[in-house]
């Protein structure tokens, strides 16, 4: 059983700079979420796929942010001219569509902003 | 006020004994509750979730819901060091436009079980 995979691990960025994650989710799960967590908090919502539809998408996430799940498999996620306030770990998170949706996360993205 | 909230601690218990981790919801159309456990370093780990009023247990681990305290809990009985982890609450919650699929996390409770 092939779990949450997050690619890469680790990013070292300057300001201003773009970068992509990617994640694929558990194969037979059809929605896919996007979280980031800062140090000393929670995860927090950025926004989630049901197949290649994007649901929802939390009234926090700038415009610079943007995710894409084209086939309904895997997904990106790009931040566009990064700033040192985007430092955090970006976690990756699948389920069912069957209630209660439990989520399982990948070992998430741990961006650095110089 | 926060929709999630949680002790941040650091709780610390001696081996062999009950960890009580709480936490408290705000929003009464919250559905479904979940509990993780998340080591320094790693992504969160989904041990159990509950939904109905009372308790549900699953090995070590008993899960507590009083929906009309607004309150849940998780128990973690003969308490090991590999316990040691942050654990977090999550809910789900129904309306305010959201398509029950976002999860609401506390900031966690930093649990400590010394040898």
């Amino acid at each position: 059983d092939t779990g949450v995979s997050q690619d890469p691990r680790h990013k070292i960025t300057k300001r201003g700079q773009n970068v992509t994650f990617r994640c694929d989710p558990i194969s037979e799960h059809n929605r896919l979420y996007w979280y980031r967590q800062t140090l000393g908090q929670g995860p927090e919502f950025l926004t989630y796929f049901q197949n290649e539809a994007q649901l929802e998408k939390s009234r926090l996430l700038s415009d610079r942010f943007s995710a894409e799940r084209p086939k309904g498999s895997f997904s990106t996620l790009e931040i566009q001219r990064t700033e040192q306030g985007d430092s955090a770990m970006y976690l990756c998170a699948s389920s069912r569509v069957v209630w209660p949706n439990e989520q399982f996360f990948g070992p998430g993205t741990r961006l650095t902003v110089l | 006020q926060k929709e999630v909230e949680q002790n941040s601690g650091p709780l610390s218990v001696p081996e062999g004994a009950i960890a009580s981790l709480n936490c408290t919801y705000s929003d009464r159309g919250s559905q479904s509750f979940f509990w993780y456990r998340q080591y320094s370093g790693k992504s969160p780990e989904l041990i159990m979730f509950i939904y109905s009023n009372g308790d549900k247990e699953d090995g070590r681990f008993t899960a507590q819901l009083n929906k009309a305290s607004q309150y849940v809990s998780l128990l973690i009985r003969d308490s090991q060091p590999s316990d040691s982890a942050t654990y977090l609450c999550a809910v789900n919650i129904v309306g305010r436009g959201s398509t029950l699929g976002r999860l609401y996390f506390g900031r966690g409770t930093q649990l400590t079980v010394w040898p």
